[in-house]
């Protein structure tokens, strides 16, 4: 069954625009993360957000975790034509030797 | 330092020949994860190794895959009497702890 589901399933803005990606789970977790990934090939780490923390920055990325809702939200600011990508989100359950599942991903196009 | 590497980058087979995939994950990282990407969606879980665990095979489609890892470095994914519906781009990743993942640029496996 499926961990993360990410909201919207796609989304399309204009360059200096932010972004604003959902993520809601089912389970408890140690930790959720976001990645991203280009042109269906290898993914790569965007930011981690641990249980005990709310929000996280990173360069231009903030990510918020609402454990009482089980979500999250990414957020890129003052977003770039470069920044198009799929995105998803992926959460660590609690318990022992823990795999990390990942949402289906959402697909941002940002307009030039 | 290197990265995860994947090999072939590409490959095309016939519908019943056996493949086998092969992940070099970066140097000193415990944990060792297959996934699979079919086209425009998200990531399935295969299988994971920890350590010197027993690996976590929860995530194989049939008994037709299966994956080592030797010496708790490379890994081999085999998928056996290949079908048209394994057609995917195989990814693997590998992680210092349960933690962030760093994932390989992928096998894009297509079966005629």
């Amino acid at each position: 069954s499926q961990q993360g589901e990410e909201d919207p399933q796609a989304l399309s803005i204009q360059e200096g625009e932010n972004a604003t990606m959902n993520c809601s789970y089912k389970t408890s977790i140690n930790n959720l993360q976001w990645y991203r990934q280009n042109s269906g090939r290898g993914l790569v780490h965007l930011i981690l957000i641990r249980s005990n923390e709310r929000e996280k920055h990173s360069g231009r990325l903030r990510v918020t975790l609402d454990t009482s809702k089980k979500s999250s939200s990414l957020l890129i600011t003052a977003s770039r034509a470069a920044d198009t990508a799929s995105y998803f989100c992926a959460t660590e359950s609690t318990g022992a030797n823990s795999k990390l599942t990942f949402g289906k991903g959402i697909t941002l196009s940002v307009r030039p | 330092g290197a990265g995860v590497s994947q090999s072939p980058s590409n490959k095309v087979t016939e519908k019943g020949k056996d493949v086998e995939l092969r992940c070099d994950p970066i140097s000193g990282h415990t944990a060792l994860y297959w996934y699979r990407q079919s086209l425009g969606q998200g990531l399935e879980f295969l299988i994971y190794f920890q350590g010197n665990s027993a690996p976590d095979k929860s995530g194989l489609p049939s008994d037709r895959f299966s994956a080592e890892r030797t010496g708790g470095s490379v890994s081999t994914l085999t998928i056996q009497r290949t079908q048209q519906e394994d057609s995917a781009v195989y990814l693997c990743a590998s992680s210092p702890a349960e933690d962030t993942q760093y994932f390989g640029p992928g096998t894009r496996l297509t079966v005629l």
